[in-house]
């Protein structure tokens, strides 16, 4: 079935680091692609998109490129804040469902 | 444009008791997901509704339960309720308007603690 996998957290970087969050997935077809956001005591807030392959969402530095080789949908930031920390889930539609399957979500934490 | 609202932000309530969330979408969105976040089984999907439809359902029990109102405003319900339905539960909105999904866009939730 439809799947997204992510890797385990936390995550633990130092200010000014670089960051990789891996995301692969399992679908039928090549749906849109997603990252959400969720912050401490917050609900989800969409990071960036992609909506088909070799596309690259991007927003507040975060980056990801739709890999259809691979399946993949990695996140990437040059140099992370401690504003950055949060938990990050990767997510498509299941278009039968009509619903997001998610991620397991990886924490970030950056320390100053 | 104002965001997903949901309302109220945090509820205690006791085992065997009913609960109803509320969510308004945003403005001119028709299509209203609601998602159970829990620390053990993460974001699962709970139902969608569309013009006043459920159009799908996820794997809950009965005591689950929602509606759409002809606003597109949503209230989902659980009945007798558990410990174990303690919980985020969040409300997504999405356009839909050429009928194909669309990005969902998410309120800050309610949570739900069930003594």
């Amino acid at each position: 079935g439809d799947s997204v996998t992510q890797m385990e957290g936390p995550v633990t970087l130092s200010e000014e680091a670089f960051l990789t969050i891996n995301c692969t997935y399992t679908a039928t077809g090549y749906p849109s692609l997603f990252w959400y956001v969720q912050y401490p005591g917050e609900g989800l807030q969409l990071l960036l998109k992609a909506t088909k392959a070799d596309d690259k969402g991007s927003n507040k530095g975060f980056e990801a490129t739709y890999r259809k080789e691979t399946t993949s949908f990695h996140l990437e930031k040059g140099s992370v804040q401690v504003s950055d920390s949060a938990v990050y889930f990767c997510a498509f539609p299941d278009t039968g469902r009509r619903a997001l399957t998610f991620g397991s979500g990886t924490r970030l934490q950056v320390q100053p | 444009k104002a965001g997903v609202t949901q309302t109220p932000r945090y509820l205690i309530k006791t085992r065997g008791q009913q609960v109803t969330l509320s969510c308004s979408p945003i403005s001119g969105h028709r299509s209203v997901s609601w998602y159970q976040q829990t620390p053990g089984q993460g974001l699962q999907f709970l139902f969608e509704y569309f013009s006043e439809t459920q159009r799908n359902k996820g794997n809950f029990p009965g005591r689950f339960s929602g509606r759409q109102f002809s606003n597109s405003r949503s209230e989902m319900n659980v009945s007798t309720l558990e410990l174990g339905d303690s919980a985020l539960y969040l409300c997504a909105s999405s356009l839909e308007a050429s009928g194909i999904k669309d990005t969902q866009y998410f309120g800050p939730g309610t949570r739900l603690t069930v003594l």
